[in-house]
């Protein structure tokens, strides 16, 4: 069973502080790591595809970073807005299968 | 054409119905998938199809029937659900590896 961690549960921040999430995953078998943000009655929508150790990646005021040697990812928020109010998730996908096994999600609330 | 699309959006069926899901894309991703996603909770995949070909069947009840009938469609037939299958059924599209396009998905109801 292949687990995959996300944490916080759930986040709540004023609109302008900068915020940041985890996903943990298995450090082994990797392939790549995605990152999705689900608004409330939309799709699910791609952020990051991260497929390298020490990947750093940015759009606009998020960015994210992969660990694979240890198993996490993080996902920086820089002066966060209303809009950015969503569920993100990341996903792993192990390398020979085209399983993407999602986290539980942080679901991020940003106070105007 | 990024999208994905799925038909119905919403959907209310008895537990004695036959219904269909329908999922269509044009990017040419010859990977498709099936999840469902119940409240507060991450997606949970159920099918996968690679090249028209069911790779993976997260041990779904055989209530549940995929089918691919060509690169761009996919479907899920419904029959005798139960209520607890209530959810949103999401579908997803990708190249090998790479990152998945979803539809809207199917608020499905089963009473």
């Amino acid at each position: 069973i292949l687990n995959v961690e996300q944490s916080p549960q759930s986040l709540h921040v004023q609109e302008g502080d900068s915020t940041n999430f985890t996903c943990s995953f298995p450090s082994s078998n990797f392939y790549a790591l995605h990152w999705y943000r689900w608004e409330t009655a939309k799709s699910p929508e791609a952020l990051f595809v991260m497929t390298l150790n020490g990947d750093e990646k940015k759009k606009g005021r998020i960015s994210a970073t992969l660990n694979t040697k240890e198993g996490y990812s993080y996902l920086y928020i820089k002066g966060s807005q209303p809009e950015d109010s969503a569920t993100y998730l990341c996903a792993f996908l192990s390398s020979g299968t085209y399983k993407y096994i999602f986290g539980t999600g942080t679901r991020l609330k940003v106070l105007a | 054409d990024t999208e994905v699309t799925q038909t119905p959006k919403h959907l209310v069926m008895g537990m004695t119905n036959k219904k269909s899901l329908k999922c269509e894309q044009h990017m040419g991703h010859r990977a498709m998938y099936w999840y469902k996603q119940k409240a507060k909770k991450p997606p949970e995949l159920m099918f996968v199809y690679s090249y028209e070909k069911l790779s993976i069947n997260e041990s779904v009840p055989s209530r549940f029937s995929p089918e691919c009938p060509n690169s761009s469609l996919l479907n899920l037939h419904l029959h005798a659900l139960q209520p607890e299958d209530s959810a949103l059924y999401l579908c997803a599209s990708s190249l090998v590896g790479g990152e998945a396009f979803f539809g809207q998905g199917t608020r499905l109801t089963v009473v």
